[in-house]
């Protein structure tokens, strides 16, 4: 079955660190360009990175310096380490498969669950 | 940055009404324009692609029209299955996700 299955989400203490994972299955995530997108709650989706040809990656400017996207292929899993955590990181952290090439922008064809950030003191 | 307005913000509608969802780009964004479907607890589910094309193994109902700025998803006749949360993505230009709309029963 081809699936994402986040994990790693936890309570976690303001400038603490954290690391998500994304296991996938039935396809490949160093074939593909691969996304976190993020939802607070109550509030709407927020792209935060892509991860795609040459393992070259980009970060929406509210978390760049601060995440860092990576992929091992061996695991074929996607990874999203986080550090100097702050309340405004609380949300759901999806991970998300675009199925284009080209350009690091495309739609988003398969998507996780989600795991659940929580920052606070 | 491409900033997208959807409306409206909440949608109460009837089983088998027609519901129409916009979307606007503050610049022009050619095709570059999904359509998801979320659900507390579920996966978000891509219903519509570059506009107009419709993912596979989604119903026929669901359609997506529009190009440049102004877009508009369209579902002809409201299942039970439909009350849920729809947010559009541009992707002409980094990515950007409109604020959503929740379309409620009535």
């Amino acid at each position: 079955e081809v699936q994402l299955v986040e994990s790693g989400g936890s309570l976690i203490q303001p400038g603490g660190s954290l690391r998500l994972s994304c296991a996938a299955s039935g396809f490949s995530v160093s074939s593909n360009y691969m996304n976190w997108v993020r939802q607070a709650p109550g509030k709407g989706l927020e792209w935060v990175s892509v991860i795609y040809s040459g393992d070259d990656t980009y970060y929406a400017d509210s978390v760049k310096g601060r995440f860092t996207i990576s992929r091992d292929s061996s695991r074929n899993t996607l990874y999203l380490q986080m550090s100097s955590l702050r309340a405004d990181d609380t949300a759901v952290y999806y991970c998300a498969r675009d199925p284009t090439y080209g350009d690091p922008w495309g739609h988003f064809d398969l998507w996780g669950r989600g795991t659940l950030v929580t920052v606070s003191s | 940055d491409i900033q997208m307005t959807q409306s409206p913000s909440t949608l109460s509608a009837s089983v088998g009404d027609r519901v129409t969802i916009t979307c606007r780009a503050s610049q022009t964004i050619n095709i570059w324009l999904a359509w998801y479907q979320l659900k507390p607890g579920k996966a978000p589910k891509l219903l519509i692609y570059e506009a107009s094309s419709l993912e596979s193994g989604v119903p026929s109902r669901f359609s997506g029209s529009g190009s440049g700025t102004d877009f508009t998803l369209t579902i002809s006749s409201l299942q039970p299955d439909d009350f849920a949360t729809y947010y559009c993505q541009q992707y002409h230009d980094y990515s950007t996700f409109g604020q959503g709309t929740k379309v409620e029963i009535k």
